[in-house]
């Protein structure tokens, strides 16, 4: 597969369960992104890594644990959610972490109940 | 805090007609203004991006204006097509700084 690509494209999760997202870059790029995407409210970036280490935390919740184990691969592990953290996940790399153009996945829908 | 205002909320456009969306910024350091389109199902892709130094750059059917005193920028879509119906997503940010600074999207629709 080429691009940026995110598994699972859906998740339903309890808020006492641990789960993980995943996200794998396969353009040689050296920064990932997490973001939220929420309905009428602009993407929010919550963390930012470049060359493997974290440059950016945008003040997320600790229920939110990001892992970048290579340049390729971003995690992002979650637990004891809220219902009000349902909303689409979405990855992107570019390829370095000073403006260049970010390459999305599609995203992870989650749903906490 | 820093923001981009985008509108309208949605937008519906015939086919073969001009759709015009919208965006206003506050920091005036910003200065790289990227499009992204995204379709159901799929993350958000670049569509077309203007630094300060030119009031408009053009695409195809594609043109983004800039209005440097007036802190706004705008995507004008020529001869909008039913492929075009997505959502759109304005952004700012400062050059060599990863954050991108997104608007609230705007969903457009072009009908036959």
């Amino acid at each position: 597969e080429t691009g940026v690509t995110q598994t699972p494209r859906h998740l339903v999760m309890g808020m006492t369960n641990k789960k993980s997202l995943k996200c794998e870059q396969h353009l040689g790029h050296n920064a990932m992104y997490w973001y939220k995407q929420s309905a009428k409210k602009p993407l929010e970036l919550m963390f930012v890594y470049s060359l493997e280490e974290r440059v950016e935390n945008n003040s997320v919740p600790s229920r939110f644990s990001p892992e970048c184990p290579n340049s390729s691969h971003l995690f992002l592990h979650l637990h004891t959610l809220q219902p009000e953290d349902s909303a689409l996940y979405l990855c992107a790399s570019s390829l370095s972490g000073g403006g260049d153009t970010q390459y999305f996945g599609p995203g992870t829908r989650l749903t906490v109940l | 805090q820093q923001q981009v205002k985008q509108s309208p909320q949605s937008l519906i456009v015939q086919k073969g007609g001009i759709s015009i969306i919208n965006c206003a910024y506050e920091n005036t350091a910003f200065d790289y203004f990227p499009w992204y389109q995204q379709f159901p199902g799929k993350g958000p892709a670049l569509l077309i991006a203007i630094r300060p130094d030119v009031s408009e750059k053009k695409e195809g059917r594609f043109t983004i204006s800039f209005n440097k005193s007036a802190k706004q920028f705008s995507l004008h879509i020529m001869d909008s097509q039913p492929g075009d119906s997505a959502t759109y997503f304005c952004a700012a940010s400062l050059s060599g700084n990863e954050k991108l600074t997104f608007g609230t999207g705007t969903r457009l629709t072009i009908i036959p």
